[in-house]
């Protein structure tokens, strides 16, 4: 059990719809990643938050977005979904403490998400 | 812009044997960590072990040994005697240590398959 959660396990929806995937972070681990894990575009990052604030953006669609609130966890909204969308979600935490070494991300279980 | 290149789609080993999967990656950065993860066909993503740039001892935890050669950009995973739970895909990423920078770039994967 790494200490990351994530909600829910399985997601199975329509096309169009908005869904909310949520996150809670291992304690006291204050970044929060999120990756998607497609057949056609493997493990790819979406977005960081670092205590709040937005950190970093990778390859998020403009239908995404994200946010972190004051006691850590994350969310992420997905809308107007469309087939594609369907995928592993993975929330990971780290401490990002500032030093020599990068730091350990640690995953939740993901959310599978299916658009139908 | 890193890159990390797995290049055995998949392997098949015999249970007790060592096995080493192959891992290459690029960046022009010098400070950045390498990761190995597992993820099991139930889809977590298991941390296996860490290797940062600057560390002059491979890195080790267990049966899984990192073959870190720098000047080769190639950060090798051993599996020492090999188990049937170590069936699985496996996953080299890497991440810099920069702030903003810290998300994971990981490769395509290779499905280890240990035979009894």
């Amino acid at each position: 059990d790494s200490g990351v959660t994530q909600t829910p396990k399985h997601l199975i929806t329509a096309t169009g719809q908005r869904v909310t995937l949520r996150c809670s972070p291992r304690s006291g681990d204050l970044s929060v990643y999120w990756y998607q894990q497609s057949l056609d575009q493997g493990l790819q990052f979406l977005i960081q938050y670092y205590n709040g604030e937005e950190r970093a953006k990778g390859n998020i669609l403009e239908r995404f977005s994200a946010q972190q609130f004051p006691d850590l966890h994350s969310e992420l909204n997905l809308s107007s979904l469309e087939l594609g969308d369907s995928a592993l979600y993975f929330c990971a935490s780290s401490t990002s403490s500032s030093g020599t070494n990068t730091d350990t991300q640690y995953f939740g279980p993901g959310t599978r998400l299916t658009v139908l | 812009a890193q890159k990390i290149t797995q290049t055995q789609p998949g392997m098949f080993v015999q249970e007790k044997e060592a096995v080493t999967l192959d891992c290459t990656y690029d960046t022009s950065d010098q400070s950045y960590g390498l990761f190995w993860y597992k993820q099991p066909s139930s889809g977590e993503m298991i941390f296996l072990i860490y290797q940062g740039s600057y560390d002059e001892q491979n890195a080790t935890e267990g049966r899984y040994s990192l073959n870190f050669q720098k000047a080769r950009k190639s950060a090798n995973l051993v599996i020492s005697a090999s188990q049937l739970g170590d069936s699985a895909m496996y996953f080299c990423a890497m991440s810099i240590l920069n702030f903003g920078n810290e998300k994971l770039t990981f490769g395509t994967g290779t499905r280890l398959t240990i035979i009894p």
